[in-house]
């Protein structure tokens, strides 16, 4: 099973709403980052947010941790249809190294 | 900004045929990443590099070979095809600072058809 994974696999709204996007995990981490794809290109990294950290922002992103309960959400406001793409949590197990365990990606559409 | 650049962008291989994936970055970082996605499974880590001449095994190494001839680039061999490797594959630069987690830059992929 995956070691990290979003909740939901496919979430709708409309421009200027707000949305959020939240994942779980199951090992110790030293950092969770949120990724975002769009259609046709590589993940883009949004946010990294290390495991001393209970929230990060980014313009209008906001990404939580909350390491009692191995889970985390990213919010965005104000959403626009640029926004629509795949949402990825990926988390970092060890220290100095770079591999990511990706979840399975959050679909978001965001309609006119 | 980071550049990973691959080749091909879109690739049709035939069963049992020899198939190598190319990605170059310009961006002077140690680690680099070889992953596949498919729906439903997200990326998944096939191989990594921690430099010039090394490669390491990642979660689904099976029926891949990597290369890291020099800084720049790191390839992707499928040394006898099948087609359950059919799928998008991502390369991804990165350097990890001292202590610290690693932000990776991605590729756009290379879809490869395996009939």
């Amino acid at each position: 099973s995956q070691l990290a994974e979003e909740n939901s696999w496919a979430l709708s709204v409309h421009e200027g709403e707000s949305v959020t996007v939240n994942c779980s995990y199951k090992t110790s981490i030293t950092a969770l980052q949120w990724y975002r794809q769009k259609s046709g290109k590589g993940p883009a990294q949004l946010i990294l947010i290390r495991s001393n950290e209970r929230e990060k922002r980014n313009g209008r992103l906001r990404a939580t941790l909350d390491t009692s309960s191995q889970s985390s959400s990213l919010s965005i406001t104000a959403t626009r249809c640029e926004d629509t793409a795949v949402y990825f949590c990926a988390t970092n197990t060890g220290a100095n190294t770079g591999k990511l365990t990706f979840g399975h990606g959050t679909i978001l559409r965001v309609h006119p | 900004e980071a550049a990973v650049t691959q080749s091909p962008r879109n690739k049709v291989a035939v069963t049992g045929g020899k198939v190598t994936l190319s990605c170059n970055q310009t961006n002077n970082h140690n680690n680099m990443y070889w992953y596949r996605q498919d729906t439903g499974h997200g990326l998944r880590l096939i191989h990594y590099s921690y430099g010039a001449g090394s490669t390491e095994k990642g979660d689904i190494p099976d029926g891949y070979k990597a290369s890291r001839p020099s800084q720049e680039n790191f390839s992707l061999i499928l040394e006898l095809a099948t087609p359950s490797q059919t799928s998008v594959y991502f390369c991804a630069s990165g350097d990890v600072g001292r202590g610290r987690a690693e932000t990776l830059y991605f590729g756009s992929g290379t879809r490869l058809t395996v009939l």
